[in-house]
């Protein structure tokens, strides 16, 4: 059975750097073919494609993000940590991480970011 | 903006059929395969469709899923009420290296 749990600050100051854990079971990060990806929605709007880290440590980015995007990954953890500097209240939303096997077939519950002084 | 674009909302009743659409461009839709989600509300994402008409398991055959050229469709027959939901469409883009998400289509049943 595989899982994912969103974990991190709720609340976060313009600026600041926000690092967002996901913590995963029921599959490797080591096996081939499988990635992990993050994924946002802010309150009452679309879906926001973010990063995706695959099991061969590819990564790749929003271009409209990836200046301030990190994602990395700990397999010994089955963790992967998504870093955003230079928060804004605009960052403001629900970041979802989701297993990418079949597409996004296994997804997290969502942590509620808000940015605000 | 979203790379995607959907309605932003379709209706019908109960027991009827509806199909929600997906445009996008040869550098995504049309050379890539598209993913459906479904998303009740207060709850994250689900996978409906995946490859443009694949079903994971547990998923019913109420839910279909086509590709044309550069546009997508979702169909969806037998309305239920519990199929009020929002509905995204997916895919990669090859010029941007990313993923991408259409806008969004709120399905209501009447």
């Amino acid at each position: 059975q595989i899982t994912l749990k969103e974990s991190g600050p709720t609340l976060v100051k313009p600026t600041q750097t926000l690092t967002l854990t996901c913590t995963f079971s029921g599959f490797s990060l080591s096996t081939s073919g499988v990635g992990v990806g993050w994924i946002r929605q802010p309150p009452g709007k679309a879906l926001e494609w973010l990063a995706l880290i695959y099991w061969d440590d590819d990564k790749r980015y929003s271009p409209s993000l990836k200046s301030r995007f990190t994602i990395t990954k700990d397999t010994s953890k089955n963790q992967v940590v998504l870093t955003m500097t230079n928060m804004d209240p605009v960052d403001t939303a629900t970041y979802y991480c989701a297993h990418r096997g079949r597409d996004f077939d296994y997804w997290g519950q969502g942590t509620l970011v808000t940015v605000s002084s | 903006q979203s790379v995607l674009t959907q309605p932003p909302s379709v209706s019908a009743a109960p027991g009827q059929k509806v199909t929600i659409s997906c445009s996008g461009s040869s550098s995504n839709i049309g050379n890539n395969y598209v993913s459906w989600y479904q998303q009740l509300p207060g709850t994250a994402p689900k996978l409906l469709i995946y490859d443009n008409n694949k079903r994971p398991s547990g998923i019913p055959d109420r839910f279909s899923g086509s590709k044309s050229g550069t546009s997508a469709t979702l169909g969806i027959t037998g309305l239920q009420t519990g199929d009020e939901a929002d509905y995204y469409c997916g895919t990669w883009d090859s010029s941007l290296s990313s993923g991408v998400f259409g806008g969004g289509t709120k399905l209501t049943v009447l």
